[in-house]
């Protein structure tokens, strides 16, 4: 089976400071992906890769950037958090542009 | 960027009810829809992935119909289940390959017993 792991279950971090979320996929996946949800809003995509050291802004890149050394990881940085950035991130992959496989989410919370 | 959009934003049904989802999205510049299911406390999981208009798929009790022409695809649950409670989500994927993967709100179902 796909796994599809991400760092941590709940953060809670303060205005300012930079935060890392790491995702790591098991299968040698090529395309890896981050989103945001948000009630109301669905999935919204923040930045994708289709190999390593590659990336490409989403729809909603601002505030964010990431990092893929490795074709394993993608990291998700948000370089000075904000409370607006509060919600539950999602990162995926998939093998090629068919379905994506999804890590169980971090639910960040930016006092 | 594409518009997707899904009705109705929540369902309650009975346990046995049979029901259906509607996702919309732009007809023009369409390369595949796929759905999803998420489950409280789990990870989406993915139920169809389809790109020719009049495809249908089935897993289970759960279908799903594609109109690339008019820019729609239905699920259906056939008697439903409590363990079929969770949030579908649709998503589509634009123009080519290599386009952006698009969700939209999602569905909350609650099948109660």
């Amino acid at each position: 089976d796909v796994k599809v792991t991400q760092s941590s279950r709940y953060l809670v971090k303060r205005t300012g400071e930079k935060v890392f979320l790491e995702c790591v996929q098991d299968m040698d996946h090529e395309n890896m992906f981050w989103y945001r949800q948000d009630p109301g809003l669905g999935l919204r995509l923040i930045y994708f890769s289709y190999d390593v050291k590659m990336k490409e802004k989403g729809d909603i890149p601002e505030g964010y950037s990431v990092s893929r050394e490795k074709k394993e990881r993608f990291s998700l940085i948000l370089e000075s958090a904000s409370t607006n950035q509060t919600s539950m991130y999602l990162c995926a992959s998939s093998p090629d542009w068919t379905a994506a496989f999804f890590g169980q989410g971090t639910r960040l919370t930016v006092v | 960027i594409l518009n997707v959009e899904q009705s109705p934003q929540s369902l309650h049904v009975q346990e046995g009810d049979s029901t259906n989802f509607t996702c919309s999205f732009p007809s023009s510049n369409f390369y595949a829809l796929h759905w999803y299911r998420w489950e409280t406390a789990k990870s989406p999981e993915a139920l169809f992935v389809m790109t020719l208009n009049g495809d249908e798929k089935k897993k289970g009790r759960i279908s799903a119909t594609l109109n690339t022409k008019e820019g729609y695809s239905y699920l259906y649950i056939k008697g439903s289940q409590p363990e079929d409670s969770a949030t579908y989500l649709c998503a589509a994927r634009g123009g080519t390959s290599y386009g952006k993967l698009t969700f939209g709100q999602g569905t909350i179902l609650t099948v109660h017993p």
